[in-house]
Protein backbone atom coordinates (compact mmCIF):
# COMPACT_ATOMS: atom_id res chain seq x y z
CA UNK A 1 0.00 0.00 0.00
CA UNK A 2 1.22 3.74 0.00
CA UNK A 3 3.59 4.82 2.28
CA UNK A 4 4.59 8.61 3.66
CA UNK A 5 7.55 8.62 5.52
CA UNK A 6 8.04 11.80 8.06
CA UNK A 7 10.78 12.41 9.17
CA UNK A 8 11.66 13.18 12.23
CA UNK A 9 9.70 11.15 14.67
CA UNK A 10 10.58 13.21 17.43
CA UNK A 11 12.34 16.20 18.27
CA UNK A 12 13.74 18.57 21.30
CA UNK A 13 15.21 21.47 20.55
CA UNK A 14 15.88 24.88 22.87
CA UNK A 15 13.52 27.94 22.08
CA UNK A 16 14.33 29.88 18.78
CA UNK A 17 15.93 27.33 17.09
CA UNK A 18 14.00 26.26 13.54
CA UNK A 19 12.91 23.04 12.64
CA UNK A 20 12.77 21.46 9.60
CA UNK A 21 10.23 18.43 8.81
CA UNK A 22 10.02 15.89 5.73
CA UNK A 23 7.47 14.56 4.42
CA UNK A 24 7.73 12.04 1.36
CA UNK A 25 5.48 10.11 -0.47
CA UNK A 26 7.82 6.59 -0.83
CA UNK A 27 5.77 4.74 -3.72
CA UNK A 28 3.29 7.39 -5.28
CA UNK A 29 3.61 10.67 -6.59
CA UNK A 30 1.66 13.03 -4.28
CA UNK A 31 0.60 16.78 -6.12
CA UNK A 32 -1.04 17.62 -3.08
CA UNK A 33 0.32 17.39 0.32
CA UNK A 34 -1.25 18.39 3.65
CA UNK A 35 0.13 19.64 6.47
CA UNK A 36 -1.84 18.58 10.41
CA UNK A 37 -1.11 20.20 13.89
CA UNK A 38 -2.40 17.85 16.85
CA UNK A 39 -3.23 18.87 20.49
CA UNK A 40 -3.37 16.12 22.82
CA UNK A 41 -6.96 14.69 22.61
CA UNK A 42 -8.07 16.92 19.74
CA UNK A 43 -8.59 16.33 16.30
CA UNK A 44 -6.36 17.35 13.55
CA UNK A 45 -5.73 20.73 12.27
CA UNK A 46 -5.37 21.52 9.09
CA UNK A 47 -2.40 23.92 8.92
CA UNK A 48 -1.90 23.77 4.75
CA UNK A 49 -2.11 22.56 1.72
CA UNK A 50 1.19 22.17 -0.34
CA UNK A 51 1.37 22.18 -4.07
CA UNK A 52 4.17 20.64 -5.80
CA UNK A 53 5.84 23.16 -7.79
CA UNK A 54 3.48 26.28 -6.35
CA UNK A 55 2.80 28.47 -2.97
CA UNK A 56 1.41 26.69 -0.02
CA UNK A 57 -1.99 27.70 0.56
CA UNK A 58 -2.39 28.08 4.43
CA UNK A 59 -5.23 28.18 6.74
CA UNK A 60 -6.53 31.42 8.38
CA UNK A 61 -4.75 31.88 11.61
CA UNK A 62 -1.55 30.23 10.20
CA UNK A 63 1.13 32.01 9.97
CA UNK A 64 3.04 31.81 6.84
CA UNK A 65 6.33 33.57 7.96
CA UNK A 66 6.20 31.28 10.77
CA UNK A 67 5.29 27.36 9.03
CA UNK A 68 7.96 27.76 5.77
CA UNK A 69 6.24 25.23 3.18
CA UNK A 70 8.31 23.96 0.26
CA UNK A 71 6.89 21.37 -1.68
CA UNK A 72 10.02 21.12 -4.48
CA UNK A 73 9.05 17.67 -5.97
CA UNK A 74 6.10 15.08 -6.37
CA UNK A 75 7.56 13.11 -3.46
CA UNK A 76 8.77 15.47 -1.00
CA UNK A 77 7.24 18.17 0.73
CA UNK A 78 9.34 19.85 4.17
CA UNK A 79 7.33 21.83 6.66
CA UNK A 80 9.87 24.39 8.56
CA UNK A 81 8.75 25.74 12.22
CA UNK A 82 11.17 29.17 12.07
CA UNK A 83 12.36 30.48 15.28
CA UNK A 84 10.34 28.01 17.27
CA UNK A 85 8.94 28.92 20.63
CA UNK A 86 7.38 26.53 23.47
CA UNK A 87 3.84 27.33 22.12
CA UNK A 88 4.91 25.76 18.83
CA UNK A 89 5.01 22.31 20.72
CA UNK A 90 3.08 20.05 19.11
CA UNK A 91 2.13 16.76 16.82
CA UNK A 92 2.28 17.57 13.50
CA UNK A 93 1.74 15.47 10.81
CA UNK A 94 1.94 14.99 7.32
CA UNK A 95 -0.17 13.18 4.39
CA UNK A 96 -0.55 12.90 0.94
CA UNK A 97 -3.10 12.05 -1.51
CA UNK A 98 -2.54 9.74 -4.41
CA UNK A 99 -3.33 11.00 -7.34
CA UNK A 100 -6.52 10.44 -9.18
CA UNK A 101 -8.94 11.08 -6.27
CA UNK A 102 -7.50 8.02 -4.36
CA UNK A 103 -6.90 7.86 -0.34
CA UNK A 104 -4.63 10.49 1.83
CA UNK A 105 -1.87 8.49 3.44
CA UNK A 106 -0.39 9.85 7.10
CA UNK A 107 2.57 9.85 7.89
CA UNK A 108 3.60 9.00 11.28
CA UNK A 109 4.00 12.48 13.25
CA UNK A 110 6.32 14.37 14.19
CA UNK A 111 6.38 15.62 17.90
CA UNK A 112 7.80 18.69 18.33
CA UNK A 113 9.17 19.59 22.10
CA UNK A 114 10.61 23.02 22.27
CA UNK A 115 12.45 23.88 25.57
CA UNK B 1 -18.91 25.77 5.46
CA UNK B 2 -18.53 21.96 5.07
CA UNK B 3 -18.98 20.17 7.95
CA UNK B 4 -18.34 16.71 9.58
CA UNK B 5 -19.91 15.49 12.64
CA UNK B 6 -19.15 12.37 14.18
CA UNK B 7 -20.84 10.41 17.07
CA UNK B 8 -20.40 9.65 19.84
CA UNK B 9 -17.69 11.28 20.62
CA UNK B 10 -16.09 8.65 23.05
CA UNK B 11 -17.50 5.06 24.04
CA UNK B 12 -16.68 2.75 25.83
CA UNK B 13 -17.19 -1.15 25.75
CA UNK B 14 -16.37 -4.61 26.86
CA UNK B 15 -14.29 -7.10 24.87
CA UNK B 16 -16.69 -8.91 22.29
CA UNK B 17 -19.38 -6.23 21.98
CA UNK B 18 -20.14 -4.67 18.24
CA UNK B 19 -20.03 -1.06 18.66
CA UNK B 20 -21.18 0.97 15.81
CA UNK B 21 -19.77 4.53 14.80
CA UNK B 22 -21.50 7.38 13.06
CA UNK B 23 -20.44 9.71 10.93
CA UNK B 24 -22.38 12.73 8.89
CA UNK B 25 -21.66 15.42 6.78
CA UNK B 26 -22.46 18.76 5.01
CA UNK B 27 -20.13 19.35 2.30
CA UNK B 28 -20.76 21.30 -1.19
CA UNK B 29 -18.28 19.07 -3.16
CA UNK B 30 -18.57 15.37 -1.91
CA UNK B 31 -16.34 12.94 -3.52
CA UNK B 32 -15.49 9.95 -1.00
CA UNK B 33 -15.63 9.86 2.72
CA UNK B 34 -12.71 7.93 4.40
CA UNK B 35 -12.53 6.43 7.65
CA UNK B 36 -9.16 6.33 9.77
CA UNK B 37 -7.90 4.69 13.26
CA UNK B 38 -5.53 6.69 14.80
CA UNK B 39 -3.58 5.44 18.21
CA UNK B 40 -0.99 6.45 19.50
CA UNK B 41 0.47 7.74 16.10
CA UNK B 42 -0.47 9.53 12.95
CA UNK B 43 -3.87 8.06 11.65
CA UNK B 44 -4.04 4.89 9.67
CA UNK B 45 -6.33 4.57 6.37
CA UNK B 46 -9.16 1.70 6.81
CA UNK B 47 -11.86 2.80 3.99
CA UNK B 48 -12.64 5.06 1.37
CA UNK B 49 -16.28 4.85 0.07
CA UNK B 50 -17.52 6.44 -2.88
CA UNK B 51 -20.63 4.82 -3.89
CA UNK B 52 -24.28 4.36 -1.51
CA UNK B 53 -25.03 1.36 0.07
CA UNK B 54 -21.72 -1.04 -1.22
CA UNK B 55 -20.65 -1.99 2.13
CA UNK B 56 -16.81 -2.79 2.19
CA UNK B 57 -14.84 -5.02 4.79
CA UNK B 58 -11.85 -5.78 6.59
CA UNK B 59 -12.14 -8.57 9.09
CA UNK B 60 -14.36 -7.47 11.58
CA UNK B 61 -14.36 -4.02 10.19
CA UNK B 62 -16.81 -2.63 7.68
CA UNK B 63 -18.96 0.33 6.28
CA UNK B 64 -21.45 1.51 4.80
CA UNK B 65 -22.11 4.86 2.87
CA UNK B 66 -26.14 6.63 2.63
CA UNK B 67 -25.54 9.20 0.08
CA UNK B 68 -29.20 10.02 0.52
CA UNK B 69 -28.78 10.40 4.29
CA UNK B 70 -25.26 11.87 3.92
CA UNK B 71 -24.12 9.60 6.72
CA UNK B 72 -21.82 6.31 7.15
CA UNK B 73 -21.52 4.17 9.75
CA UNK B 74 -18.12 2.25 10.93
CA UNK B 75 -18.96 -1.39 12.60
CA UNK B 76 -16.95 -3.22 14.79
CA UNK B 77 -17.99 -6.78 15.41
CA UNK B 78 -16.31 -9.01 18.66
CA UNK B 79 -14.08 -5.77 19.78
CA UNK B 80 -10.61 -6.51 21.27
CA UNK B 81 -8.60 -4.38 23.20
CA UNK B 82 -6.34 -3.36 20.34
CA UNK B 83 -9.25 -1.58 18.95
CA UNK B 84 -8.57 0.89 20.94
CA UNK B 85 -8.36 4.11 19.48
CA UNK B 86 -9.68 7.22 18.04
CA UNK B 87 -11.88 6.42 15.07
CA UNK B 88 -11.95 9.73 11.91
CA UNK B 89 -14.25 10.43 9.82
CA UNK B 90 -13.32 12.36 6.47
CA UNK B 91 -15.15 14.23 3.57
CA UNK B 92 -13.16 14.08 0.06
CA UNK B 93 -14.03 16.92 -2.09
CA UNK B 94 -14.51 16.49 -5.31
CA UNK B 95 -11.11 18.33 -6.66
CA UNK B 96 -8.16 16.74 -6.28
CA UNK B 97 -6.73 19.79 -4.97
CA UNK B 98 -9.26 20.21 -2.04
CA UNK B 99 -8.92 19.96 1.09
CA UNK B 100 -10.68 17.59 3.23
CA UNK B 101 -12.76 17.83 6.04
CA UNK B 102 -12.18 15.77 9.05
CA UNK B 103 -14.55 15.22 12.20
CA UNK B 104 -13.61 15.01 15.74
CA UNK B 105 -13.15 11.76 16.11
CA UNK B 106 -14.89 9.55 18.34
CA UNK B 107 -12.62 7.38 20.61
CA UNK B 108 -13.23 4.12 21.43
CA UNK B 109 -12.04 2.29 24.32
CA UNK B 110 -12.51 -1.40 24.65
CA UNK B 111 -12.48 -3.46 28.54
CA UNK B 112 -10.93 -6.45 28.88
Amino acid sequence: GAVVSQHPSWVICKSGTSVKIECRSLDFQATTMFWYRQFPKQSLMLMATSNEGSKATYEQGVEKDKFLINHASLTLSTLTVTSAHPEDSSFYICSARESGGGPQHFGDGTRLSIL
Amino acid sequence: EDKVVQSPLSLVVHEGDTVTLNCSYEVTNFRSLLWYKQEKKAPTFLFMLTSSGIEKKSGRLSSILDKKELSSILNITATQTGDSAIYLCAVFPGTNAGKSTFGDGTTLTVKP
